[in-house]
């Protein structure tokens, strides 16, 4: 089952608004990833992590590596309509097993 | 030019009917996966196939049966459909080796009835 802790849940926010989700865990991991998912299709990479401390943006997307290697966060700057859909965090241990959060539902209103 | 193609997209089918999902990737990855995901999005590992040996199985009932022809191919049949089988289903695929991200194919939508 999830071991991450993904918050918020949801998220109805205003385009050109900033928006921060992150992830937490109980254990360390190697790798933290974030995804998008938008209907109907499956999850798409944005950015991943390898290093604790490690900051990566991509575009209007930002994404930290916790220097305790047990949390990560997303940022989006300045969001657009297209920003809408379900973001997951993945922590990706030493074992190589992948554990997804449960998602941020992202509504962004035009 | 799809990395990750499965089919079929939609499946509905009547509960005790046996299907198969295919799935194929291009990307000359070494490990599939299968990932369900049920009403509330949550994205659940199934099986994972490298160098055709199962190394992943995770609580999945044995009506559930991952088939790997070859490295580019993981197939998922499934026996004895039940309703609570109806959910998303996810092919993934990665290098296997440590820090390799997943990546998707866009799902197929099963509908047991």
């Amino acid at each position: 089952g999830q071991q991450l802790n993904q918050s918020p849940q949801s998220m109805f926010i205003q385009e050109g608004e900033d928006v921060s989700m992150n992830c937490t865990s109980s254990s360390i991991f190697n790798t933290w990833l974030w995804y998008k998912q938008d209907p109907g299709e499956g999850p798409v990479l944005l950015i991943a992590l390898y290093k604790a401390g490690e900051l990566t943006s991509n575009g209007r997307l930002t994404a930290q590596f916790g220097i305790t290697r047990k949390d990560s966060f997303l940022n989006i700057s300045v969001s657009i309509p297209s920003d809408v859909g379900i973001y997951f965090c993945a922590g990706q241990d030493y074992n190589n097993d992948m554990r997804f959060g449960a998602g941020t539902r992202l509504t962004v209103k035009p | 030019d799809t990395a990750v193609s499965q089919t079929p997209k939609y499946l509905v089918t009547q509960m005790g009917n046996d299907k198969s999902i295919k799935c194929e990737q291009n990307l000359g990855h070494d490990t599939m996966y299968w990932y369900k995901q049920d009403s509330k999005k949550f994205l659940k590992i199934m099986f994972s196939y490298n160098n055709k040996e199962l190394i992943i199985n995770e609580t999945v009932p044995n009506r559930f049966s991952p088939k790997s022809p070859d490295k580019a191919h993981l197939n998922l049949h499934i026996n004895s459909l039940e309703l609570g089988d109806s959910a998303v289903y996810f092919c993934a695929s990665s290098h296997g080796h440590k820090n390799s991200p997943l990546h998707f194919g866009n799902g197929t939508r099963l509908t047991v009835t």
